[in-house]
């Protein structure tokens, strides 16, 4: 069983809506988790970089949470736009320093 | 910065033949990691160099993949020989330390085997 898990795996929203990404993870002991963007066609770019102590940091229009005792993540995109159109990855970091990912999770922003 | 760049882009090849994909970190990062992304299986980490050494190739499926890091700039990701499940997008990306340090990714060798 994965890791980390995302969802939803897709979703289609409106230019200017909100939206939520959620990432459920196992991974223990637990180091940090990280969001990514990734571009069709592009390689991955972080968006942000959340510790066991951070509960909420934002980049922007993203908004990303951590409950920690809960093993749960969100991004949040706030007044979605066309270039926020990408598959958004979570990548768990565990204590022994390995590298857990998930699948990701597909937007598609429609105007 | 020209950022983490990776060669060639596109790859088309025949089951069989050796295939060599290239990379070239960021100035001054000392790790260097090597990624395969495929729709079923998403993103995995093949093996990951810190100094030139290699630290965890837990990742390599299997005796046909090999990673080189040869200096500090430069490292190399060889199937020999290859299959068409090895058809993917494989990634390079750097970072100045192992760690928490965000990576930096290359734009992708996209590979495919016939």
């Amino acid at each position: 069983k994965n890791q980390v898990e995302q969802s939803p795996q897709s979703l289609i929203i409106l230019e200017g809506k909100n939206c939520t990404l959620q990432c459920n993870y196992t991974v223990s002991p637990f180091s940090n988790l990280r969001w990514y963007k990734q571009d069709t066609g592009r390689g991955p770019v972080s968006l942000t970089i959340m510790t066991f102590s951070e509960n909420t940091k934002s980049n922007g229009r993203y908004t990303a949470t951590l409950d920690a005792d809960t093993k749960q993540s969100s991004l949040h995109i706030t007044a979605s736009q066309l270039s926020d159109s990408a598959s958004y990855i979570c990548v768990v970091r565990g204590g022994n320093n390995r590298l857990a990912f998930g699948k990701g999770n597909q937007v598609v922003v429609i105007p | 910065d020209a950022g983490v760049i990776q060669s060639p882009r596109h790859e088309v090849t025949e089951m069989g033949q050796e295939v060599t994909l290239r990379c070239k970190p960021i100035s001054g990062h000392n790790s260097l990691f090597w990624y395969r992304q495929t729709m079923m299986r998403g993103l995995e980490l093949l093996i990951y160099f810190n100094n030139n050494v290699p630290i965890d190739d837990s990742g390599m499926p299997e005796d046909r993949f090999s990673a080189k890091m040869p200096n500090a700039s430069f490292s190399t990701l060889k199937i020999q020989p290859s299959e068409p499940r090895d058809s993917a997008v494989y990634f390079c990306a750097s970072t100045v330390r192992a760690g928490g340090e965000t990576q930096y990714f290359g734009p992708g060798t996209r590979l495919l085997v016939l």
